[in-house]
């Protein structure tokens, strides 16, 4: 059972553009900024957004992040075949005093 | 570009310790804007955030929900930093990631580079 809740699936169509869920607490969301990533089939996780709305270098700027409360969320727009991934949110977690993540929501392009 | 590689046995009996090296090339381990990390995936399932490590190795963090279990390593003239989990059961069998983490402050810092992973099977 992970700290942070995400949906299990989401899906779209090429073009489209979705958003991913990630909810939380007080002690972490609420609290803290929250980072994303994106996990290819078979790769290993890569660094998507921080401080909940900023993108590390060569993310393109389709992806985008904010947050409300004790939830965030991942945008993605103009949906494309290679964003079918795993995505996971993460955040500090003031309780637990460590990073904890949410259980991946994968991504499916109809 | 930094480049990282996990290393180790891919099975571990149960109750012995798992022990892997994450090796780093393409940049100093010694750089003070990083730490370094491991991350665990079960089978199917979510990350997990194991701990991290300051190259000098006077700053650790540990998942209390593994602390006792745990530790971490570095080994600067070798680049590399290691990870020991000890009294191994199923419960930790993973794909094992080390990872670089950068760190400006608390809201300001994210894993961005990891290796490939390793799965780690805990098994007689």
């Amino acid at each position: 059972q992970s700290v942070l809740t995400q949906p299990p699936s989401a899906s779209g169509t090429p073009g489209q553009r979705v958003t991913i869920s990630c909810s939380g607490s007080r002690s972490n969301i609420g609290g803290n900024t929250v980072n994303w990533y994106q996990q290819l089939p078979g790769t290993a996780p890569k660094f998507l957004i921080y401080s909940t709305h900023q993108r590390p270098s060569g993310v393109p700027d389709r992806f985008s992040g904010s947050k409300s409360g004790t939830s965030a969320s991942l945008a993605i727009s103009g949906l494309q075949s290679e964003d079918e991934a795993e995505y996971f949110c993460a955040a500090w977690d003031d309780s637990l005093n460590g990073v904890v993540f949410g259980g991946g929501t994968k991504l499916t392009v109809l | 570009q930094v480049q990282l590689q996990e290393s180790g046995p891919g099975l571990v009996k149960p109750s012995e310790t798992l022990s892997l090296t994450c090796i780093v090339s393409g940049g100093s381990i010694s750089n003070s804007l990083y730490y370094w990390g491991w991350i665990r995936q079960p089978p199917g399932k979510g990350l997990e955030y194991i701990g991290r490590i300051f190259y000098n190795g006077r700053s650790t963090y540990y998942n209390p929900s593994l602390k006792s279990r745990v530790t971490l390593s570095v080994d600067t003239s070798m680049n590399q930093f290691s990870l020991r989990l000890t009294s191994v059961t199923a419960a930790d069998t993973a794909v094992y990631y080390c990872a670089r983490l950068w760190f400006v402050n608390l809201y300001t810092y994210g894993f961005d580079s990891w290796g490939q992973g390793t799965l780690v099977t805990v098994s007689s």
